[in-house]
């Protein structure tokens, strides 16, 4: 069973606009950790953040924000006043612990591409 | 510092060939680990190394697939007999532990194409 969801397979937005990044995960532990990844087209990924299961804290970095909701297990990111230089693919992924043997290898989402146009 | 790099950066092969593909992570990093990136897909873990113990090998997708790591330096991911479904992007990352939550940096990638 896929464990982490990006459902978003392309988003295309003008610049300036706000978009939002769902990222919706599956687990049996309690705990956990939650990473986004940007992959820009050069193609080397980037850490965004990374959250875990016991701060559901929204974190505001700049223009990027995240909200981390237990309740529905999603993580979602969003970029306000978005600019071209956010174009690229994003990964959300998830670290388990030891109750699913995950060790600290990470469990990625699909991605989703970003396209954002002037 | 120096962020993890990979050689070389572009592969191209014959089906059949075997090929080795390199990895030097952050200097201090004492866990490494190889994923593959299919194109247009997330990326699937193969291998993971941590410091002197056992490497947990779970995600090689065949026994074609080995990889090597001595101490906390260079690792090579080796494909024997590559397939045209082995052609993918190779990610190598490094954290400084391999405690649960731990921030993993990635290289540039290796990308393999087979003939």
């Amino acid at each position: 069973a896929q464990k982490v969801t990006q459902a978003q397979t392309e988003i295309s937005v003008v610049e300036k606009e706000d978009v939002t990044l769902d990222c919706v995960y599956e687990t049996r532990d309690t705990t956990y950790y939650l990473f986004w990844y940007k992959q820009p087209p050069s193609g080397e990924l980037v850490f965004l953040i990374r959250r875990n299961s016991f701060d559901e804290q929204n974190e505001i970095s700049g223009r990027y924000s995240w909200n981390f909701q237990k309740s529905t297990s999603s993580f979602n990111f969003t970029i306000t006043a978005s600019q071209v230089v956010d174009s690229a693919v994003y990964f959300c992924a998830l670290s388990e612990g030891e109750l699913t043997g995950g060790g600290n290898k990470l469990t990625f989402g699909t991605g989703t591409q970003l396209k954002v146009e002037l | 510092g120096a962020g993890v790099s990979q050689s070389p950066s572009n592969k191209v092969t014959e089906k059949g060939k075997d090929v080795e593909l390199r990895c030097d992570p952050i200097s201090g990093h004492t866990a490494l680990y190889w994923y593959r990136q299919r194109l247009g897909q997330g990326l699937e873990f193969l291998i993971y190394f941590q410091g002197n113990s056992a490497p947990d090998k779970s995600g090689l997708p065949s026994d074609r697939f080995s990889a090597e790591r001595t101490g906390e330096s260079v690792s090579t991911l080796t494909i024997q007999r590559t397939q045209q479904e082995d052609s993918a992007v190779y990610l190598c990352a490094s954290s400084l532990r391999t405690s649960l939550g731990e921030t993993q940096y990635f290289g540039p990638g290796t990308r393999l194409l087979v003939l």
